[in-house]
């Protein structure tokens, strides 16, 4: 069964320091990858997505995620952090078969301080 | 934001009634997920639908219902509400299963 897992429940910077979440997954096959954030009391906002091609994937507000194959690691990174950046993070990888579904993470909450 | 509005926004109902949430979505996209959201467990999914009238059970499905008459609209019933379904509610729409899911504001529904 395809699996995510975030093993950080928080991450905290300071402002201008670059930060990293870390996803590491688990699927059978080729892994479809996507990573989103979640203000207080909002939906979800899509980031960014790995499906094929270049490790090195750009996404919105500055954030690029690193797929790494055999370390099965799909990491969320920012060279500077904003203050704005500080919300939850979910990690997620598409299931198998053709319905789409995605297995979340738990989530990280990335804490960017002045 | 994607063109996806839940209704209501909040609900706070008695356990034991039936309750329904709303997605309505104008993208006219075909793949339309409910997922739930608690602390701990991320967002897990409830129900998908792949088109009208088609929909599938996700990892937590007992005690929930949908139906999909409308590519526009995807309908979410708790038959008898209990507490443990207190959550957050997402609905997310998806023009592929390959493509990136977009999602609604949620539903935070609050069960006595």
């Amino acid at each position: 069964a395809q699996s995510v897992a975030q093993p950080e429940d928080q991450v905290n910077v300071a402002e201008g320091n670059p930060l990293t979440v870390k996803c590491t997954y688990s699927v059978s096959g080729n892994p479809y990858l996507f990573w989103y954030v979640q203000y207080p009391n909002r939906g979800l906002q899509f980031l960014l997505k790995y499906i094929t091609g270049d490790n090195l994937v750009k996404g919105s507000y500055g954030f690029e995620a690193e797929f790494n194959k055999s370390q099965t690691s799909f990491h969320l990174k920012k060279p500077s952090a904003l203050v704005s950046d500080s919300a939850l993070y979910f990690c997620a990888v598409r299931d198998g078969g053709n319905t789409g579904k995605l297995i979340f993470g738990q989530g990280t909450t990335l804490q960017v301080k002045p | 934001d994607a063109g996806i509005t839940q209704s209501p926004r909040h609900k706070v109902t008695e356990t034991g009634t039936p309750v329904t949430l709303r997605c309505h979505q104008t993208e006219n996209h075909r793949y339309m997920y409910w997922y739930r959201q608690d602390p701990g467990h991320g967002l897990r999914l409830i129900h998908y639908s792949y088109g009208v009238k088609d929909t599938d059970k996700g990892e937590v499905s007992d005690g929930y219902s949908v139906s999909r008459s409308k590519t526009e609209d995807f309908l979410l019933t708790l038959e008898s509400a209990t507490s443990s379904q207190t959550s957050v509610y997402f609905c997310a729409i998806s023009e592929s299963q390959l493509y990136e899911q977009y999602f609604g504001p949620g539903t935070r529904l609050t069960v006595t």
